[in-house]
């Protein structure tokens, strides 16, 4: 099977940076997703690596290193609208875009 | 555009009684995914549609669970002889295609809880 490992919590003040770590146990997969999560809300895409390194897309990054199965989404210039869940997902090799989704990280953002 | 919709928002109903979820995914995707989440927990995959068929229906819990989906669109989730371990909250999620990566949208939820 798969598994994906977040930590649970992770606080932060405004203007701060963060990184969520993920680390998974799987076998032949296309790539690792990040979606973000308010309470009560519609997970919300945030990036994809594809291949191995750094993605950045504005404030938020994504890195991937398929040989130590691993991966982490950073967070600059933290606001507070950015406290909410994020969750990591490996995207299989099923032929069709099955993602298998990490229990998730709660930031919290302070001021 | 209008997003992926999803009802009833909230559903509460007894043990034992069948419910029926339905997902309205975003016009012109044709992927179309079913997801359950427990309280605070990840979301679990249940079953994908690629038009009308579903070639993976393997994160269904039990023979209780059926879903179907009608002129490449809408999308129906039944849950037979619902338990109290059902309660959860069902999210829909549609994508452009399945060819080559795509982001999968998601919908607002459908809290279910089984008393």
């Amino acid at each position: 099977g798969q598994s994906l490992e977040q930590p649970s919590e992770v606080t932060a003040v405004e203007g701060a940076i963060v990184q969520i770590n993920c680390t998974y146990q799987t076998s032949g997969f296309y790539g690792l997703s990040w979606y973000q999560q308010h309470d009560g809300g519609a997970p919300t895409f945030l990036s994809y690596n594809g291949l191995d390194g750094l993605e950045e897309t504005g404030r938020f990054s994504s890195f991937l290193s398929r040989s130590d199965s691993y991966g982490y989404l950073l967070l600059q210039e933290l606001q507070m609208k950015d406290s909410a869940s994020y969750f990591c997902a490996v995207e299989m090799n099923t032929g069709f875009q099955k993602l298998v989704f990490g229990t998730g990280t709660r930031l919290l953002v302070s001021p | 555009g209008a997003g992926v919709s999803q009802s009833p928002s909230n559903k509460v109903t007894e043990k034992g009684k069948d419910v029926e979820l339905r997902c309205d995914p975003i016009s012109g995707h044709t992927a179309l995914y079913w997801y359950r989440q427990s309280l605070g927990q990840g979301l679990e995959f249940l079953i994908y549609f690629q038009g009308n068929s579903a070639p993976d229906k393997s994160g269904l819990p039990s023979d209780r669970f059926s879903a179907e989906r009608t002129g490449g669109s809408v999308s129906t989730l039944t849950i037979q002889r619902t338990q109290q371990e059902d309660s959860a909250v069902y999210l829909c999620a549609s994508s452009l295609d399945f060819v080559s990566y795509n982001e999968q949208f998601f919908g607002p939820g459908t809290r279910l809880t089984v008393l």
